[in-house]
């Protein structure tokens, strides 16, 4: 699925600064939006998640805002680290569903240089 | 907890051939969804599986099959392969609906 639209293919920050990813999601039905970290050759992580019932969401260095009226999400990381190197993906499960189904956006390569 | 494990971690097939992949999920995790990942498409949606039933299913050709046993282990196929089913195939595990999915380490196949 295609259903999830990025702003950015890749994003460079330097050591310290702050990083902000966007996402634009399809179907105004989604009501569950998760984050993911994937790192060269390993699996996705889950780095934060949030309901379409919350504006906002704040993890460890992570946050994450919903903006249903214009379906935007975005995910910002505070401090970045040469460890937060890897693609991040946004995703929205597809009309609400409960069916356990996952649309990914193609992901944001974000390299932290020192 | 031990996390999701997937195996085989790599395979190598020809075209025309079949393969069995497979997943253990999260103990106590009833929901198993498989994804294909590929530079190309990114990560897409194959099936999800809950209590031995295949509720959705994405939109791939009907080669891509799978199944889920009682103890919520699964399985996918993939039959009469092609070059362009080269790809990452991950698989998930979520405790119940709209909660968060974990990922396997997945499975890399290549078709020569």
């Amino acid at each position: 699925g295609e259903s999830v639209g990025l702003h950015l293919p890749t994003l460079s920050v330097q050591e310290g600064d702050s990083a902000v990813i966007k996402c634009t999601y399809s179907d105004s039905a989604s009501n569950y939006f998760p984050w993911y970290k994937q790192e060269l050759g390993k699996r996705p992580q889950l780095i934060i998640d949030i309901r379409s019932n919350m504006d906002k969401r704040q993890g460890q260095r992570v946050t994450v805002l919903l903006n249903k009226t214009v379906k935007h999400l975005s995910l910002q990381i505070a401090a970045t680290q040469p460890g937060d190197s890897a693609v991040y993906f946004c995703a929205e499960n597809m009309g609400g569903s409960t069916l356990g189904r996952l649309y990914f956006g193609r992901g944001t390569q974000l390299t932290v240089w020192p | 907890k031990a996390g999701v494990t997937q195996t085989p971690r790599y395979l190598i097939k020809t075209r025309g051939q079949q393969v069995t992949l497979s997943c253990s999920p999260i103990s106590g995790h009833r929901s198993v969804s498989w994804y294909q990942q590929t530079p190309g498409q990114g990560l897409q949606f194959l099936f999800e599986y809950f209590s031995e039933t295949q509720r959705n299913k994405g939109n791939f050709p009907g080669r891509f099959s799978g199944r889920q046993f009682s103890n919520s282990r699964s399985e996918m196929n993939v039959s009469t392969l092609e070059l362009g089913d080269s790809a990452l195939y991950l698989c998930a595990s979520s405790l119940r609906d709209n909660y968060e999915q974990y990922f396997g380490p997945g499975t890399r196949l290549t078709v020569t």
